[in-house]
């Protein structure tokens, strides 16, 4: 069976320091992969998404990135973190083709002071 | 990816069947129609996919009219288990390199109450 994992499950960081959180999965190859942020009361905004190693797309600008140096492994990076960063971090992988499901990771819920 | 509209939030009493209908415009000709459920703290949980007329599984069911213009997805039975987040989405499932890319709204907070 499938299984994503993703690390830290929170973390509090003051402004202007960096970020890594990373993402992976286990039990299929080749997944497309999505980074996505929820802030308090909102809805999920994709940030980044992947559809193999080192190709990835961003869909909203911001001092965040995204990296992919693995088939089953994704790395969200920022070298300065805003306040406005803070939120839910859900990682999520999907298949090629067929149906759309998308498998959420636990998450990493940020706090940035 | 069509633009979706779901209500804000809704509540139930434990037992009753709860009805959450999404309203999709300009849905494609490829496009299918999937629901996510979230809970707090949690990523969203697949429920249930379809592309037209009716679909069930052991969770819920998906009514989607003719026109595919809108879906209701159908809670037999809600629990207070069952207080969630609920998404709407419509996507192309087989889209060049943004397969798979999925836009969440901000769904349909359901409370259900004892």
């Amino acid at each position: 069976s499938q299984t994503i994992h993703q690390w830290p499950a929170t973390l509090v960081q003051p402004v202007g320091s960096p970020l890594s959180l990373e993402c992976t999965v286990e039990g299929t190859s080749n997944p497309n992969l999505y980074w996505y942020r929820q802030a308090a009361g909102r809805g999920l905004q994709l940030l980044f998404y992947s559809v193999g190693i080192g190709q990835i797309s961003s869909e909203v600008p911001q001092n965040l990135s995204a990296s992919r140096p693995q088939d089953r492994q994704f790395i969200l990076s920022s070298k300065k973190l805003l306040l406005s960063d803070s939120g839910f971090y859900l990682c999520a992988w999907g298949r090629l083709a067929g149906r759309s499901e998308q498998f959420f990771g636990p998450g990493t819920r940020l706090t940035v002071l | 990816l069509a633009k979706t509209t779901q209500p804000i939030s809704m509540d139930s009493y434990e037992g009753q069947e709860v009805n959450i209908t999404c309203s999709h415009n300009n849905i494609a000709t490829n496009d299918y129609i999937t629901w996510y459920q979230q809970f707090p703290s949690q990523g969203p949980r697949f429920i249930i996919q379809g592309y037209k007329t009716k679909v069930t599984n052991e969770v819920a069911s998906l009514f989607i009219p003719a026109d595919r213009k809108s879906s209701t997805l159908s809670l037999p039975r809600v629990s207070l288990s069952d207080t969630a987040v609920y998404y709407c989405l419509v996507g192309d499932l087989n889209y060049g390199g943004s397969q798979g890319n999925l836009i969440f709204g901000k769904g349909t907070k359901l409370s259900v109450k004892p």
